[in-house]
């Protein structure tokens, strides 16, 4: 079953407009970490955030928020004051329990800022 | 955070070969884990290597085909074995920087693989 959702294959915004973009999951670990990557079309993987499943406070960096809502299992990916370097792929991640490190991606959004 | 040299950026290879793809961190790491991106996908991870034991793989992916050195804690190689067209795919190596709050997974810039 996929553990990690985001349902907006591809997305537009206008530049200098705020963006969410999706992210759910799925798991029955009570200790678990999200991330969020954007890939551009270079292909490189950036971290943007992280967001650890006891952490009582939304994570901010920057332009990036993350809106975490653990009774929804939602994590969706806030940008605001979207930018044109912001076209990229953008992979919502998962990590599971706390002595093994593996990650999960999600299929990815597509992000497209309009001038 | 860790800083990854992955090598080759790209290679273009005869089906039946093998391709072998280095990755070597400036900081010793537990492990490392390898991923797959087929055209238009996400990442899959393939296996994780520890230094000094074997490599874990994941489901659908197995030794024989995709077998993986850990020499030390810096370096990993992962060898794709008999090519096929379909092992065409971006293969990028990664690990957990130590403060994974800030600065989470590091990834190599991956290696770009056409089969023909």
């Amino acid at each position: 079953a996929q553990k990690i959702t985001q349902t907006q294959p591809g997305m537009f915004v206008q530049e200098k407009e705020a963006v969410t973009l999706d992210c759910t999951y799925d798991t029955s670990d009570q200790s678990y970490g999200l991330f969020w990557y954007k890939q551009p079309s270079s292909g490189e993987m950036i971290f943007l955030i992280y967001q650890g499943s006891y952490d009582e406070q939304n994570a901010t960096e920057g332009r990036y928020s993350l809106n975490f809502q653990k009774a929804r299992k939602s994590a969706n990916l806030v940008i605001s004051a979207s930018q044109l370097g912001d076209s990229a792929m953008y992979f919502c991640a998962m990590r599971e329990g706390t002595s093994y490190d593996k990650v999960i991606f999600g299929p990815g959004t597509s992000l497209s800022v309009i001038p | 955070s860790a800083v990854i040299s992955q090598k080759p950026s790209r290679d273009i290879c005869q089906r039946g070969t093998s391709l072998t793809i280095q990755c070597q961190v400036d900081s010793q790491v537990t492990m490392m884990f390898w991923y797959r991106q087929q055209p238009g996908q996400s990442l899959t991870l393939i296996a994780t290597a520890n230094q000094g034991s074997e490599a874990t793989y994941e489901s659908g992916f197995v030794i024989d085909k995709f077998p993986i050195s850990r020499p030390n804690l810096t370096f990993s190689t992962l060898t794709v074995s008999n090519l096929s067209p379909e092992d065409s795919s971006i293969y990028l190596c990664s690990v957990l920087n130590s403060d994974r709050d800030n600065y989470g997974y590091t990834f190599g810039s991956g290696t770009r693989l056409t089969v023909v």
